[in-house]
């Protein structure tokens, strides 16, 4: 159980274009989910936590309208990196957190690697 | 606010033998403690947590992790280390409020490095 996905796992696009990516519970329900962002040899940092129903809440020095945040249903969450540069290349991984649960535990999907050229 | 300090960058072990890897925390209340493990293009995966009672905390894969209140501590540890647990290794903190969503504190991470 506690299956987070992710798709696509890895995204190539050119400089200008936006990029979707989706996080989905796949058996659990997720009233919260969260996006992080990777860099190389770097640890995680939290981008935004993603309300389903409501508005995202950004980290200090994330754009919101960069990264736009959607979280329309309790199993998934969606990350649109818009008019993506190659400073926005990284390893974008997203973690949901099942609705009710006890310590508020975290389940990690296995990552997006994007590209922009 | 949360902190979370892996002092090592890497760790080298070789395998068989017991493998340490160090994380101290910092914050105002309660700690609920995480240790994940990544392997290369890949997220994270849980191994074990700390939220309360013994403080020794067994999890995924033979790890265990002791929570040193007095030290704030919570290295990781596996008395015979495995070439296969090479990998990436997460420490991260929050601190305990209830009924709210939790942010997460990694800290740098600590590559193991399991040698024949």
């Amino acid at each position: 159980g506690a299956v987070v996905s992710q798709h696509p796992s890895r995204v190539i696009c050119k400089s200008g274009t936006s990029v979707k990516i989706e996080c989905r519970s796949l058996d659990f329900q997720a009233t919260t989910m969260f996006w992080y962002r990777q860099f190389p040899k770097q640890s995680l940092m939290l981008m935004a936590t993603s309300n389903e129903g409501s508005k995202a809440t950004y980290e200090q020095g994330v754009e919101k309208d960069k990264f736009l945040i959607n979280h329309a249903s309790l199993t998934l969450s969606t990350l649109t990196v818009t008019s993506a540069h190659p400073e926005d290349s990284s390893f974008y991984i997203c973690s949901a957190q099942p609705a009710g649960s006890s310590y508020n535990e975290q389940f990690f999907g296995p990552g997006t690697r994007l590209t922009v050229l | 606010a949360q902190s979370v300090a892996q002092p090592e960058d890497q760790v080298n072990v070789a395998e068989g033998n017991p493998l340490t890897v160090k994380c101290t925390y910092s914050v105002s209340g309660n700690p609920y403690l995480f240790w994940y493990v990544q392997y290369p293009n890949r997220g994270l995966q849980f191994l074990l947590k700390y939220i309360t009672g013994d403080n020794l905390v067994k999890g995924s894969y033979g790890f265990e992790a002791e929570f040193n209140k007095s030290q704030t501590s919570f290295h990781l540890k596996k008395p015979s280390a495995l070439v296969s647990d090479s990998a990436l290794y997460f420490c991260a903190v929050r601190e305990d409020h209830t009924g709210t969503a939790s942010k997460l504190t990694f800290g740098t991470g600590t590559r193991l490095q399991v040698t024949l």
